[in-house]
């Protein structure tokens, strides 16, 4: 069964600091996406970034990166420059042929 | 605009009430999703319907039951809600080409049963 960890319950970033959100999963799958969504506070749930298993290259959006590796079923969420605005939760995903699995949620706090 | 809609966005209600919670819409997506997920915790999978007539629970034991009668509408209903209803319900769709999509969520119903 396919299962998505987000070991970091809560993070804390300074203003215009980078912080670095942590996921894992597990799969016996070889083709699938994964997603990164945030969730501001009282506001709807939006895509930050998604990755497709197959490329090897790392996805970027903008401030937003992540570090996908495979093998070691990592796929962590980088934030530069971080805003008061990155203040959220964020939830990391999993898509599958027959699954979407989301992770447990992180919130991050960013201090001015 | 493409977009998708659930209301009431907040509804306080009494113990033993009926009550439909609504969510369409306007993307032509066919899938769709309802989650659970108290203030600032993880999402719980309810119900899922990847197109009309068909419908699925999700991972974790609901009460609720959903119908998809158009592609557009997929409403959650509690025959008589208790205080263990009481959180935020929020929909979402994905389009056609498999379950890699996005999902795509609405603004969410925050269930209050008293």
């Amino acid at each position: 069964a396919q299962t998505v960890t987000q070991s970091q319950p809560e993070m804390s970033v300074q203003e215009a600091e980078t912080v670095t959100l942590s996921c894992t999963y597990d799969t016996s799958e070889s083709d699938y996406y994964l997603f990164w969504y945030k969730q501001p506070p009282s506001r709807q749930m939006i895509l930050v970034i998604r990755q497709e298993a197959y490329k090897q290259q790392n996805a970027t959006e903008n401030r937003f990166s992540v570090n996908f590796q495979k093998a070691a079923k990592s796929f962590s969420l980088k934030i530069s420059d971080s805003q008061l605005g990155d203040a959220a939760m964020y939830f990391c995903a999993y898509s599958g042929t027959y699954k979407y699995i989301f992770g447990t949620g992180t919130r991050l706090k960013v201090l001015a | 605009e493409a977009d998708i809609y659930q209301t009431p966005r907040y509804l306080v209600i009494g113990t033993g009430k009926k009550i439909t919670l609504e969510c369409s819409q306007t993307m032509g997506h066919d899938k769709m999703y309802w989650y659970q997920q108290d203030p600032g915790m993880e999402l719980h999978l309810i119900h899922y319907s990847y197109g009309v007539n068909s419908t699925e629970k999700g991972d974790l034991s609901s009460e609720s039951t959903v119908s998809r009668i158009r592609t557009e509408h997929f409403p959650l209903t509690l025959e008589s809600a208790r205080p263990s209803h009481t959180s935020q319900y929020l929909c979402a769709s994905s389009g056609a080409g498999g379950p890699f999509n996005e999902q795509f969520f609405g603004p969410g119903t925050r269930l209050t049963v008293l």
